[in-house]
């Protein structure tokens, strides 16, 4: 089973520049969710969707953008890079409900800005 | 800003033997929920044990059981009668509505 699947796993950006990481899951979730971790750091949620064509922010939602136009995808759109958007990020899909028993999470993409 | 902090990056633990994993949070609401989340190498989170912030009554699930301390914003995590298989991350969460943010995680490893 593929699970969450998050591309690219490694990218560098120059200052300005614009990328966007793909998420895709096989598993019929209708929450996903996008989050970053700086070293050392918890997950900090970017943007979540409860389903196709619904998404809201999360702690953390400004230099990015999301869509949801099918349900297994959840690009992140990050417009500008800024150097305080190098992290780690990661993608994530659950069952919906108000504690999902199960989070899936993808593998992972490490940005650096530079 | 909520945020949820773990301050042991690693925990270690005899089989049969009892650990206590810490988290602290931060928020201003008082309605909300709070979990302990176990990653084994697969990359998924599964669910070992919740508390909803209302409730007096700490959560017990088997050998595992929290103690909530609201007016402290603690949440810790106890293990009894550990077992080689409670090896994994484990990640305190905090969630009100549609917004769940993780603490960084605490590495529990578990010695035969």
């Amino acid at each position: 089973n593929a699970g969450v699947t998050q591309t690219p796993k490694f990218r560098i950006l120059k200052i300005g520049q614009s990328m966007t990481l793909q998420c895709t899951q096989d598993m019929n979730h209708n929450y996903m969710y996008w989050y970053r971790q700086d070293p050392g750091m918890g997950l900090k949620l970017i943007y979540y969707s409860v389903g196709a064509g619904i998404t809201d922010k999360g702690e953390v939602p400004n230099g990015y953008n999301v869509s949801r136009s099918t349900t297994e995808d959840f690009p992140l759109r990050l417009e500008l890079a800024a150097p305080s958007q190098t992290s780690v990020y990661f993608c994530a899909s659950s069952y919906g409900r108000i504690v999902p028993n199960t989070i899936y999470f993808g593998e992972g993409s490490w940005l650096t800005v530079v | 800003a909520q945020t949820v902090t773990q301050s042991q990056p690693e925990m270690s633990v005899q089989e049969a033997e009892t650990v206590t994993l810490s988290c602290t949070y931060d928020t201003s609401e008082s309605d909300y929920y709070l979990f302990w989340y176990k990653q084994p190498p697969s990359r998924q989170m599964i669910l070992v044990i919740r508390q909803e912030a209302y409730k007096q009554q700490n959560a017990t699930e088997n050998r595992f059981s929290v103690n909530f301390q609201k007016a402290a914003k603690s949440f810790s995590l106890k293990i009894s009668d550990s077992q080689l298989g409670d090896a994994a991350m484990y990640f305190c969460a905090y969630r009100r509505r549609n917004d769940m943010r993780f603490g960084a995680g605490t590495r529990l490893t578990v010695k035969p």
